[in-house]
């Protein structure tokens, strides 16, 4: 089982309707989560941190995190085609013992104009 | 958030020669990390770089292939040695920052695309 998993994508959706990410993580004691957006042949940038159960809202974009079930997301508002990107759900290594983040696969999202 | 200088920003090599990368942050930074990303793939840790001792590997990732410098806590260099076409990749430096040990936020240099031909 890999330890942070995505569905790859594409996810296509129109402009201005919701796109909704998702993110499972394998290590239950976890505590902090993210979301980095990646355009093709950049490197990735942090858009929304989360540590605690619920949602965190920035802008357009909403986190939700869910300890129980492993589960996080991410939610962005009036998709604009300037949101078409990989985005990333990262995830850090206390289980581990590793500080550094652990990257899921990426989701890719194009909008449609 | 810290401003992260890597350079060269890519570069194309002969096989079995070696390519040294250069990180520069621009403020004191305890958490220094080097990932690679092979094309279409996500971010993979090569090692945790640690400021006046040897770097953390991750599995599968050795100190002969990529020997790691980092002499303070602005700096860091990652070598990637002896190279084949299958080491062609981005690798990415990385920062992190954050209050508590398990709240690390990373970011990013630019990424040194590298192909070997």
């Amino acid at each position: 089982q890999k330890e942070v998993e995505q569905n790859s994508g594409p996810l296509s959706v129109p402009e201005g309707a919701i796109a909704s990410l998702n993110c499972t993580y394998s290590d239950r004691v976890s505590q902090s989560f993210f979301w980095y957006r990646q355009y093709s042949g950049k490197s990735p940038e942090l858009i929304m941190s989360i540590y605690s159960n619920g949602d965190k809202e920035d802008g357009r974009f909403t986190a939700q995190l869910n300890k129980a079930s492993q589960y996080v997301s991410l939610l962005i508002r009036d998709s604009q085609p300037s949101d078409s990107a990989t985005y990333l759900c990262a995830v850090n290594g206390r289980g581990t013992g590793r500080r550094a983040l652990t990257f899921g696969s990426g989701t890719r999202l194009q909008v449609q104009p | 958030s810290a401003v992260i200088s890597q350079k060269p920003s890519r570069d194309i090599c002969q096989r079995g020669t070696s390519l040294t990368i250069q990180c520069q942050v621009d403020s004191q930074v305890t958490m220094m990390f080097w990932y690679r990303q092979q094309p279409g793939q996500s971010l993979t840790l090569i090692a945790t770089a640690n400021q006046g001792s040897e770097a953390t590997y991750e599995s599968g990732f050795v100190i002969d292939k990529f020997p790691i410098s980092r002499p303070n806590l602005t700096f860091s260099t990652l070598t990637v040695s002896n190279m084949s076409p299958e080491d062609s990749s981005i690798y990415l430096c990385s920062v992190g920052t954050g209050q508590g040990a398990w709240n690390t936020e990373a970011f990013f240099g630019q990424g040194t695309r590298l192909t070997v031909v």
